[in-house]
């Protein structure tokens, strides 16, 4: 059972575009949703991250929009830029216990110039 | 943002040895870390939980007694590898969870490329 789901599995975009990927979740337990940014052959990058409390967090180009009752959290790129080109990946936690995360199955973008 | 330093970055080992993986937190205490396998172009598959000063907790599947994970202080885990096969070739992450930060945030280590021949 995945608890986790992400889409899409890849993602083409021009540059300046936006990039949206998005993650639903079935464990309403879950209080901590982060995205990571990983590129080839190193290891994934916390990018941002946020809690239910809130709807949306900005930082940057990078937006999450988070849904709590349809349980669907979703990564915003503004202005995409080749450098964005990497492999996304959302996670979800929940506090107590190990707190590890759950790991969606990644979005390869490319961010084309 | 914090750092978390893992060693070697890539290793190649003959099949049949044992290969030790170092994960440290540079500039936090982590009481807490994990180890991650990752297959070509798919996801991170958590192997186990480290808890400092306790015994690792290994996710379903996942052979602890060749998967050996100490957690020796609040900066060091390590992962070692017995008696390597080719299978085992893979890419090991580590990532540690910073309870300084109120989001108690995690941070995952560089990875280590193992390849047995």
């Amino acid at each position: 059972q995945q608890q986790v789901k992400q889409s899409p599995q890849s993602l083409i975009v021009q540059k300046g575009g936006i990039s949206i990927i998005n993650c639903a979740y079935e464990n309403t337990a879950f209080d901590y949703f982060p995205w990571y940014q990983q590129f080839p052959g190193k290891g994934p990058a916390l990018l941002i991250a946020i809690r239910p409390d809130v709807s949306e967090k900005k930082e940057g180009r990078f937006t999450i929009s988070f849904n709590k009752s349809a349980k669907q959290f979703s990564l915003h790129i503004m202005d995409s830029q080749p450098g964005d080109s990497a492999t996304y990946f959302c996670a979800a936690s929940m506090r107590g216990g190990s707190e590890k995360l759950v790991f969606g199955k990644g979005t390869k973008l490319t961010v084309n110039p | 943002g914090a750092v978390v330093s893992q060693h070697p970055s890539w290793v190649i080992c003959k099949s049949g040895t044992s290969v030790k993986i170092e994960c440290r937190s540079l500039d936090f205490q982590a009481t807490t870390m994990f180890w991650y396998r990752q297959f070509p172009k798919q996801s991170l598959m958590l192997m186990a939980t480290s808890n400092e000063g306790s015994k690792a907790t290994y996710e379903q599947g996942v052979e602890k007694d060749k998967f050996l994970i100490n957690h020796a202080s609040l900066t060091l885990s390590t992962l070692t590898v017995t008696s390597a096969h080719p299978e085992d070739s893979s890419f090991y992450i580590c990532s540690a969870r910073d309870v300084g930060m109120a989001e108690n945030t995690i941070y995952f280590g560089e990875g280590s490329w193992l390849t047995v021949v």
